[in-house]
């Protein structure tokens, strides 16, 4: 079975545009959760989606939105860009939120550079 | 507030040596726990996790990790490392239900030959 997907692989934006990264769970996966990992250090929670709703958000600002499609897959939108969001995203997914199911397995991730 | 701390940012050891990566976390409740490992330019690889029941779980590759309630720790082991292990590990936790999950900052390991 494919892992988790995610695309494009890298990315180049100016500052103030806006972008949008694209994640397909494992198949039977029905929670998809997004990272933003900056350069030398550990992932950060951005949000969690389970069944098309939000289930969790991590402090990032408004500029940061998701959704979650009825297929599963979810899309990551950036607003208004700053350099300081330079960052390899993280997708991962996992069976569902609780019930020991939590587990998640994540995608090679998105490489965004704000220049 | 949840967190977790991995104290040590790099750690170098000879290959076929033991190794230990310490995790301390912070969390009201029974955590979730997971070590994930990622190689240069790759995503994270589940390593191992603890839900419950034994406080020492086996992983992959020949990892370990041990829960100690007591010292809020989560610790790595391995017996003998291999020069593939060269990566940067992550401990992580769990909230209940999973709404929110948290990173260290990660160890990086280097094998000497």
């Amino acid at each position: 079975d494919a892992g988790v997907t995610q695309s494009p692989t890298h990315l180049i934006k100016t500052r103030g545009q806006q972008v949008t990264l694209r994640c397909s769970p494992i198949s039977g996966h029905k929670s998809v959760s997004w990272y933003q990992q900056v350069l030398g250090q550990g992932p950060q929670f951005i949000f969690q989606y389970y069944e098309k709703e939000e289930r969790g958000r991590g402090n990032f600002p408004d500029r940061f939105s998701a959704r979650q499609f009825p297929n599963y897959s979810s899309e990551l939108n950036v607003n208004a860009l700053l350099l300081g969001d330079s960052a390899l995203y993280l997708c991962a997914s996992s069976l569902a939120p609780g019930q020991g199911q939590e587990t998640q397995y994540f995608g090679p991730g998105t490489r965004l550079l704000v220049l | 507030a949840q967190s977790v701390t991995q104290p040590d940012i790099h750690i170098t050891v000879s290959e076929g040596a033991s190794l230990e990566l310490r995790c301390n976390y912070s969390y009201g409740a029974t955590p979730y726990l997971f070590w994930y490992v990622q190689s240069p330019g790759q995503g994270l690889q589940l390593l191992l996790k603890y839900f419950s029941g034994d406080t020492l779980v086996q992983g992959i590759k020949g990892f370990e990790a041990e829960f100690k309630r007591s010292q809020s720790s989560f610790n790595l082991r391995k017996p003998s490392v291999h020069w593939s292990d060269a990566a940067e590990y992550f401990c992580a936790v769990g909230e209940y239900n999973f709404n929110k999950f948290y990173f260290g900052s990660g160890t990086k390991l280097n094998v000497k030959p």
